[in-house]
């Protein structure tokens, strides 16, 4: 089964630091996915980790630790265009993600 | 194509009656998907294609709902004598058969069902 458990709603002052936390519960788990989500959109890719540690892509990183079942993404030198909503998705087996409900993140001057 | 293209990107449909949603993949991307999100809420899995293995239903929430695909091209999503609950944006995915390889999506289909 599956069980994903991350902030519903989270606010950060523009030019700061965010880390958005995600613990989940996944049968045949397999990695761990990031995505982000703007209002009215299609979620888009951000990261991909299935060895425990920090993946660093520019001003975002992805923390896993698979024994703990816990997951981190972490926003640098925030902008207000990634107020956003942030997805959460383990993948379970060879090739099917499950969402969370995701965090949405409002970015404030 | 360049992305993934659904259509219609609108639709609002008597309660009752059938729709058809179609969505067409990237070139090459084996993997297809189908998921419903509803207003506010997460991203919810319906069914999932790869190339030609039968596909996972697990996520379809009745018998009113089916999908088929052609090998590795266009899919259709049919919602038979939709309910106002089925009103949401049902969104298509692709993406390489790759272990983490990422999802491409499409802008969705907003469906209302009056």
């Amino acid at each position: 089964g599956q069980n994903i458990d991350q902030p519903t709603e989270m606010t950060a002052t523009e030019g700061a630091i965010v880390q958005i936390n995600c613990t989940y519960q996944t049968s045949g788990f397999n990695g761990l996915f990031w995505y982000q989500q703007h209002a009215g959109e299609a979620p888009t890719f951000l990261s991909y980790n299935v060895l425990d540690g920090l993946e660093e892509k520019g001003r975002f990183s992805s923390f896993l630790s698979r024994s703990k079942g816990y997951s981190y993404l972490l926003l640098k030198e925030l902008q207000m265009k990634d107020s956003a909503s942030y997805l959460c998705a383990p993948l379970r087996g060879y090739q099917k993600v499950t969402f969370g409900t995701g965090t949405k993140l409002q970015v404030i001057p | 194509g360049a992305g993934v293209s659904q259509s219609p990107s609108n639709k609002v449909t008597e309660k009752g009656k059938d729709v058809e949603l179609r969505c067409d993949p990237i070139s090459g991307h084996t993997a297809l998907y189908w998921y419903r999100q509803r207003l506010g809420q997460g991203l919810e899995f319906l069914i999932y294609f790869q190339g030609n293995s039968a596909p996972d239903k697990s996520g379809l929430p009745s018998d009113r709902f089916s999908a088929e695909r052609t090998g590795e091209s266009v899919s259709t999503l049919t919602i038979q004598r939709t309910q106002q609950e089925d009103s949401a944006v049902y969104l298509c995915a692709s993406s390489l058969a790759l272990q983490g390889y990422g999802y491409t999506f499409g802008s969705g289909t907003r469906l209302t069902v009056v």
